[in-house]
């Protein structure tokens, strides 16, 4: 059962345009939720969270954006560049308990 | 992903030989983090600890797995009598203190390979 779900395997843009990474919840214990970036070989880098009380945060080129009641989430990156070309998980945690729970990943690739 | 120190970076076992994963959480922190990735998949959460306590184990194996945060030293996952199925990515994770609006930060893994 796949309480965090991210869609889309992969994704292309061209750089300079928006980016947009989607990733859905079924847990409505949930109330906190992060995006992380990944490299290959390397560990997940934290890139910005937000908290159920909210439905918007901002941090230079990367907005998330919440949809409570839609249970649903997305990462904006806002102009993309070559460098961000990675994997993008979505995670959540909530309900008294610390762990995370991931989404399965979004490739984003930038094209120059 | 400077900060919370993983060792070894790699890990070749034979099949029925036991694996030893240590991480040392960024200074600080106290709280420490085990997931596993397997190929094609997200992270899965396999075990929390606090120092010389198991916090949450609900996503570690019920046998052949254990981990250990002690007084002193990194924090160890331990996988007994290895087989093929344990061929993973194996993260780290730390954070400062429990609760909201605290990120876990995540170290560079152990790749173990299982023969």
């Amino acid at each position: 059962d796949q309480q965090v779900k991210q869609n889309s395997p992969s994704l292309s843009v061209q750089e300079g345009r928006i980016s947009i990474l989607n990733c859905d919840y079924t847990n409505s214990m949930f109330d906190y939720f992060l995006w992380y970036k990944k490299y290959p070989a390397e560990g997940p880098t934290f890139l910005i969270s937000i908290s159920s009380i909210k439905d918007k945060n901002e941090d230079g080129r990367f907005t998330v954006f919440l949809n409570k009641s839609a249970k649903h989430l997305s990462l904006h990156i806002v102009p993309s560049q070559p460098g961000d070309s990675a994997v993008y998980f979505c995670a959540a945690t909530g309900g008294g308990s610390e762990k995370l729970v991931f989404g399965k990943g979004t490739k984003l690739t930038v094209n120059p | 992903n400077a900060g919370v120190m993983q060792n070894p970076r790699h890990l070749v076992r034979r099949r029925g030989q036991e694996a030893r994963l240590r991480c040392s959480p960024m200074k600080g922190h106290s709280h420490v983090y085990w997931y596993r990735q397997l190929p094609e998949e997200g992270l899965k959460f396999m075990v929390y600890l606090q120092k010389e306590n198991i916090i949450d184990e609900s996503g570690m194996p019920k046998e052949r797995f254990s981990a250990e945060f002690p007084k002193e030293g990194p924090s160890i996952l331990r996988i007994q009598q290895v087989v093929r199925g344990d061929s993973a990515a194996y993260f780290c994770a730390s954070s400062p203190q429990s609760g909201r609006g605290q990120p876990q930060h995540f170290g560079d893994g152990t790749r173990l390979s299982i023969l």
